[in-house]
């Protein structure tokens, strides 16, 4: 089963503005990291922002700011003011269980594109 | 900062053949990842090594092998290649001294079509 669902189809988004990327995942395990990736259309993988289970507050790294919605298993990125290099393809992932070593699974991604 | 190295960039290979994937953690980096995403897809967890030592696999075919060598490099062996092979290959690398917080960094990547 999809343990991180991304449903959103294409964005296009007004430069400037901004745009919030939807991710809802599932697990029973009370110990898990929820991580968002950028990948353009050059193909590199970037890590942009982290969330644990555990943490109090809303993730925030420069532009990009995590809605952290525990009891809905929600993890909504924000991009505030978009730029053209925004546009790409971002990933949802999770960790499951408390080990440093375990893998990250991902959703289906959503696809930004930011307009002049 | 040094990053995950991944060689090499493109490869291409007929069906059948043998493939070898390379990739070079991040120095002091004690697990590495490897995935797999093919075209318009999300990436496919295959298999990882946590301190040179298999840690845990994914739906990696039987065709594919994967090793970590004392040098924390690893390699991914792909034999009697075919079409639905084609992909982008990804390594990854991160610290789990970090706990379940630690982010995977990745590679650029091995683009490989077989044809």
């Amino acid at each position: 089963a999809q343990k991180i669902t991304q449903t959103q189809p294409g964005m296009f988004v007004q430069e400037k503005e901004a745009v919030t990327l939807d991710c809802t995942y599932d697990t029973s395990d009370p110990s898990y990291g929820l991580f968002w990736y950028k990948q353009p259309s050059s193909g590199e993988m970037i890590f942009l922002i982290y969330q644990g289970s555990y943490d109090q507050q809303n993730a925030t790294e420069g532009r990009y700011s995590l809605n952290f919605q525990k009891a809905r298993k929600s993890a909504n990125l924000v991009i505030s003011a978009s730029q053209l290099g925004d546009s790409a393809m971002y990933f949802c992932a999770m960790r499951e269980g408390p080990h440093g070593n375990n893998r990250l699974a991902f959703g289906k991604g959503n696809q930004v594109v930011v307009i002049p | 900062a040094a990053g995950v190295i991944q060689s090499p960039r493109h490869l291409i290979k007929e069906k059948r053949e043998t493939a070898t994937l390379k990739c070079y953690p991040i120095p002091r980096h004690d697990t590495v990842y490897w995935y797999q995403q093919g075209p318009g897809q999300d990436p496919q967890f295959l298999i990882s090594f946590y301190e040179k030592m298999q840690s845990d696999k994914g739906s990696i075919p039987d065709r594919f092998s994967a090793q970590q060598f004392s040098d924390y490099h690893s390699e991914l062996n792909m034999s009697s290649l075919e079409l639905g092979d084609s992909a982008l290959y990804f390594c990854a690398s991160s610290l789990s001294a970090e706990g379940f917080s630690s982010p995977l960094h990745f590679g650029n990547g091995t683009r490989l079509t077989v044809t």
